[in-house]
């Protein structure tokens, strides 16, 4: 059964910082990955989404990237802002069988003026 | 409207009601998902629909009653529920099927809907 783990659970950092959040799955057999951003009360929002071929993706001040085999995956977010606090969550979908997403319990970002 | 949509966005009710939420996409995807995010406990796959595939989580009690008319419109039937089901419901969907090529299956979710039972 795959599970997914995010390290930090919680991270305050003073605008303006790079920071990096963390996500391991333990079965490597994925499909994707795909990072999410969760507002308080809200739904999510896809940030960026790796295929299992690709090592990485860019999205403005946002990198994902993928080590399959290790079973990692990083969000690098830079020169990070007030409007950036949210939980980020982290999603991966196998590579066969069911299409849903396993979730890990995401990472509080608290980036503070 | 664009996205996916669902309502009612928040829904109290007693442990004797019956309600029903509503998913509606507008990408033209052929996958729906609903899930359950509870507090502190990491989002749970509820159900899938698909042209491929119909799946439910074994662990969903019964009171949670899926209903999937087209491609395009979910629907969540609740009745008797439990104050352990007050939670958020979102709902997400999909395109394309595993192996076309460039096929991402990039997963959009809806906002969500608010549910408290009492």
């Amino acid at each position: 059964k795959q599970e997914v783990t995010q390290i930090p659970a919680a991270l305050s950092v003073p605008e303006g910082e790079n920071l990096v959040l963390n996500c391991s799955f333990t079965d490597s057999a994925i499909y994707n990955l795909q990072w999410f951003r969760q507002d308080p009360g809200k739904g999510l929002t896809s940030l960026l989404l790796i295929q299992s071929s690709q090592r990485e993706q860019t999205s403005g001040r946002l990198n994902a990237s993928l080590d399959k085999s290790s079973g990692r995956s990083t969000l690098y977010i830079a020169a990070s802002q007030p409007g950036d606090s949210a939980t980020y969550l982290c999603a991966v979908k196998a590579s066969t069988g069911r299409r849903a997403l396993t979730f890990g319990s995401g990472t509080r970002l608290q980036v503070q003026p | 409207e664009t996205g996916v949509t669902q309502t009612p966005r928040h829904l109290v009710m007693g442990m004797t009601n019956k309600k029903s939420l509503k998913c509606e996409q507008h990408l033209g995807h052929n996958a729906m998902y609903w899930y359950k995010q509870s507090a502190k406990k990491p989002l749970e796959l509820m159900f899938v629909y698909s042209l491929e595939e119909r799946v439910e989580n074994n662990s969903v009690p019964s009171r949670f009653s899926p209903e999937c008319p087209n491609s395009s419109h979910l629907f969540l039937h609740l009745h008797t529920l439990q104050p352990e089901d007050s939670a958020l419901y979102l709902c997400a969907s999909s395109g394309a099927s595993i192996g076309l090529a460039g096929a991402y299956n990039e997963q959009f979710f809806g906002p969500g809907t608010r549910l408290t039972v009492l």
